[in-house]
């Protein structure tokens, strides 16, 4: 069955950087699209983008264009989010998901953003 | 940005009562390739959301058809006819016609 593992819990420093993955499994990952979701208490939801892991294409909320960077590794069916920067506003749960519309998603990570 | 209400933001019921939850969207949702691209997510407590409604009104893989989804342009509904227990979290209405994707803000079912 279709299975996303995320990394785990995060606790970055303000003005870091932090990488985040997705290992898949269970579908054909070299022709579908990984979502990545951004979720804070509220509960609030936003899309941050997607990528193509065929040919690395990528669609990006246009509120997170500089902040998130969307890659994937073909060889190890995973999936990457760069968020670069961070601030307070960056904490928050993050999630990958399977396809446009987000159909299978991970556990989900907490990225703490604290000096 | 397309703006999604979702009203009420609470919903208290019973087992077996049947629930509606309503999404309103700023625009329009009905796309020029004569698709609506409204979704419908359940996110029950400590998980991750579960997809249970695409297209306004088609069921997700594996989603009991107590679930169902209706709704044009910038109305939406979904109804539960017969909660179970397994049906509470927060539901959020998802619309995918404008970019950039936007969630509504939940309505968190509970029981009476």
């Amino acid at each position: 069955q279709v299975k996303l593992l995320q990394s785990g819990a995060e606790l970055v420093k303000p003005g870091a950087s932090v990488k985040l993955s997705c290992k898949t499994s269970g579908f054909t990952f070299s022709t579908s699209y990984m979502s990545w979701l951004k979720q804070v208490p509220g509960p609030s939801i936003e899309w941050i983008g997607w990528i193509y892991a065929g040919d690395g294409g990528t669609n990006y909320n246009q509120k997170f264009k500089g902040k998130a960077t969307l890659t994937v590794d073909k060889s190890s069916s995973t999936a990457y989010m760069d968020l670069s920067s961070l601030t307070s506003e960056d904490a928050a749960v993050y999630f990958c998901a399977t396809g446009v519309p987000p159909h299978y998603w991970g556990q989900g990570v907490m990225v703490t953003v604290s000096s | 940005d397309v703006v999604l209400t979702q009203t009420p933001p609470t919903s208290s019921a019973t087992i077996g009562q049947s629930v509606s939850i309503s999404c309103r969207s700023s625009q329009s949702l009905l796309d020029s390739d004569g698709n609506t691209y409204l979704y419908w997510y359940l996110q029950r407590p400590s998980q991750s959301p579960q997809l249970l409604i695409y297209l306004v009104s088609k069921l997700g893989s594996g989603v009991p058809n107590r679930f169902s989804g209706s709704g044009s342009g910038t109305d939406f509904t979904l109804k539960i006819s017969g909660v179970e227990a397994e049906d509470l979290g927060v539901y959020y209405c998802v619309q995918g016609t404008h970019d950039p994707w936007t969630f509504g803000g939940g309505t968190k079912l509970e029981l009476k």
